[in-house]
């Protein structure tokens, strides 16, 4: 499965824009970018998932690369319950049907 | 809406025991994913079924085996028990067998192993 990177910790302001970015250099065209959450003691949340175009639901906005070798989640307005490890996961569409979970991104929301 | 449903949600166990965990997946999903999540650590994928086969494999140790039943609940059975098998154990269910729908995942199951 092909490798995401992603940075360790972000903090955000409440109600501020949160970008949090992944790099996914090795990519391949049958690979989705899925993008997961999960808040302490829960299990993990789906959040959102795309292909190539850049893709808006009620919890987010992902932002992909022209190149598809990065994308972005984009949380418009942070709340303290946006308190998660984001996990930026590429999943292939041909291949098994399973979710590779790496080391996420440690959200903290300061009031 | 009905979400996934694991049991138990605690249990402990001794070295050398055997557990059972079970997840019943959302209704109408034929696809179940087991995941571990130690101490600190993030999820690990161990096993998967989609319509009741065993799909994928992945970091499970051979002291585990896994099944999804006709009704779609899968178990996953632990033999051998070893202070390393503490951990959450999460299920997930999805619909469709494809590597596009999104995965619904259970609150865990903690094990504890003394």
């Amino acid at each position: 499965d092909a490798k995401t990177t992603q940075p360790n910790s972000m903090e955000s302001n409440e109600e501020e824009p949160v970008h949090l970015p992944c790099n996914h250099s090795t990519i391949s065209g049958t690979d989705y970018i899925h993008w997961y959450r999960q808040l302490p003691s829960q299990g993990p949340e789906y959040v959102i998932h795309g292909l190539t175009s850049n893709v808006n639901n009620r919890m987010a906005s992902l932002a992909i690369a022209e190149d598809r070798k990065s994308s972005t989640l984009i949380l418009h307005r942070a709340t303290l319950r946006d308190a998660a490890v984001y996990y930026c996961i590429l999943r292939d569409v041909s291949g098994a049907n399973n979710l590779f979970f790496g080391t996420g991104t440690r959200l903290t929301v300061i009031p | 809406a009905a979400g996934v449903i694991q049991s138990p949600r605690h249990l402990i166990k001794e070295k050398r025991e055997t557990a059972t965990l079970k997840c019943y997946p959302i209704p109408r999903h034929d696809t179940v994913y087991w995941y571990q999540q130690g101490p600190g650590q993030d999820p690990q994928f161990l096993i998967s079924f989609y319509e009741k086969m065993q799909s994928d494999k992945g970091s499970i140790p051979d002291r585990f085996s896994a099944q999804q039943f006709s009704d779609y609940h899968s178990e996953l059975n632990m033999s051998s028990l070893e202070l390393g098998d503490s951990a959450l154990y999460f299920c997930a269910s999805s619909s469709g067998g494809t590597n596009t729908g999104e995965l619904f995942f259970g609150e865990g199951s903690r094990l504890t192993v003394l």
